[in-house]
């Protein structure tokens, strides 16, 4: 099976730059999506085909994918920002998620 | 607004079906994937599996052999069947959407599944 493997945990002061990776075998050959998780709400897309942003989504948030690590890149974190947060890929005609982070501000 | 509603019983006892329907509104079943994605308190998001509205399906393997998605495009439903539950089905239910089939836009509010007698 296809495993996607996140850091459990990442801390930022407000204002700062965080960055949660995401590991998976070739996995920069396979489009990228993350979604953001506060609690008790259902998740919300951030990021999806590696790079793009759907409307709403602030400009602080960016992605990128290479090799076997994709990253999501929280600029100028905001206390809102607190959450966890999956990564997501598409492979063999099925959707994988992420262990999934949880980022604390 | 694209809304959608996920319901089901609540409680479903060990090794019956369990049985979930998401009523859609706002946006057209047609040229979507549907998505059935479940979340263990305080674990992590699991695939289902998803539907075409054309009726073409994607199951997570790990489920297959007790997962059936289908559809009533006419009446913008989905639904979930999950048969022979166990304690470890427990979990929120989630109802999703994307326009490809490689990601979501559209998530419902989920609706919790406990599984116990």
């Amino acid at each position: 099976s296809f495993d996607l493997t996140q850091p459990p945990s990442v801390s930022v002061s407000p204002g700062q730059t965080a960055s949660i990776t995401c590991s998976g075998d070739k996995l920069g050959t396979k489009y990228v999506s993350w979604y953001g998780q506060r609690p008790g709400q259902s998740p919300v897309l951030v990021i999806y085909e590696d790079i793009k942003r759907p409307s709403g989504i602030p400009e602080r948030f960016s992605g990128s994918n290479s090799g076997n690590t994709a990253t999501l890149t929280i600029s100028g974190t905001q206390a809102m920002d607190e959450a966890d947060y999956y990564c997501q890929a598409w492979t063999s005609n099925t959707f994988v998620f992420g262990t999934g982070t949880e980022v604390t501000v | 607004q694209v809304q959608l509603q996920e319901s089901g019983p609540g409680l479903v006892r060990p090794s019956e079906t369990l049985s979930l329907t998401c009523n859609v509104s706002g946006v057209s079943m047609s040229n979507r994937y549907w998505n059935w994605i479940r979340q263990p308190p305080g674990k992590g998001l699991e695939w289902i599996g998803q539907i075409y509205y054309n009726g073409g399906t994607n199951y997570n393997p790990s489920l297959k052999s007790r997962v059936t998605i289908s559809a009533d495009t006419s009446k913008n439903h989905l639904f979930l069947r999950l048969t022979s539950v166990i304690a470890a089905d427990t979990a929120l239910y989630y109802c999703a959407t994307g326009e490809y089939n490689n990601y979501i836009d559209y998530w419902g509010q989920g609706t919790l599944i406990t599984v116990s007698s």
